[in-house]
């Protein structure tokens, strides 16, 4: 099982400009997450699903959107980057509440 | 607000010694806490996790305390080694809250932990 996969590893983008950040996990969790990691702090999350075509927004969910087509995949959408946008992304999935979330990689972003 | 603090950004420790990384948190639903390790350009990775209906937990080195009437966890981990050198992030979770948690965590800010050879 490769687990959670993010693509990709680093992007640097300019003010406006928009992307999508990956995220896949092969365990057939339902419920997965992103997170934001800025310089010496926790993470926070942004959104999160409960299972295909259910999402709901976290603690920092402006700037942001997500959707959930599939079990598998859980994308981010940042239509207008802003330099606040720069931070480093963890998506996650876990089977079920009170158990451990499974972490991809992340990819950092910088906005500039 | 911040509901789960780590108030020391780091900590050093020679090997062998015990490493002791401490967590407070505030939210009183939290019941669920778990302990995370991240090294450098990689994501975090599952420690160790405790519920709130025990008051200790170990896994080989690792051994997690929980005192829920002064909402304070510890990890302690003996002997520490030089791979234990990461960052450790403590999260908590409201599973009790069921249907309106689902699984969130709020996670601290962090300890650095350098542990010297």
């Amino acid at each position: 099982n490769a687990g959670v996969t993010q693509t990709p590893k680093f992007r640097i983008l300019k003010i406006g400009q928009s992307m999508t950040l990956q995220c896949t996990q092969d365990m057939n969790h339902n419920y997965m997450y992103w997170y934001r990691q800025d310089p010496g702090m926790g993470l926070k999350l942004i959104y999160y699903s409960v299972g295909a075509g259910i999402t709901d927004k976290g603690e920092v969910p402006n700037g942001y959107n997500v959707s959930r087509s599939t079990t598998e995949d859980f994308p981010l959408r940042l239509e207008l980057a802003a330099p606040s946008q720069t931070s480093v992304y963890f998506c996650a999935s876990t089977p079920s509440w009170g158990m451990e979330q499974y972490f991809g990689p992340g990819t950092r972003l910088t906005v500039t | 607000d911040q509901q789960v603090k780590q108030n020391s950004p780091s900590l050093s420790v020679q090997e062998g010694r015990i490493s002791i990384l401490n967590c407070d948190y505030t939210n009183s639903m939290f019941d669920y806490f778990l302990w995370y390790k991240k090294y450098p350009a990689e994501g975090p990775t599952f420690l160790i996790s405790i519920s709130s209906i025990k008051d200790k937990n170990e896994d080989g080195r690792f051994t997690v305390f929980l005192n829920k009437s002064a909402k304070h966890l510890s990890l302690h981990i003996v002997p520490s080694q030089p791979g234990d050198s990461a960052v450790y992030f403590c999260a908590a979770s409201a599973t009790r809250a069921g249907g309106t948690s689902y699984g969130k965590l709020t996670f601290g800010q962090g300890t650095i932990l350098t542990v010297h050879p």
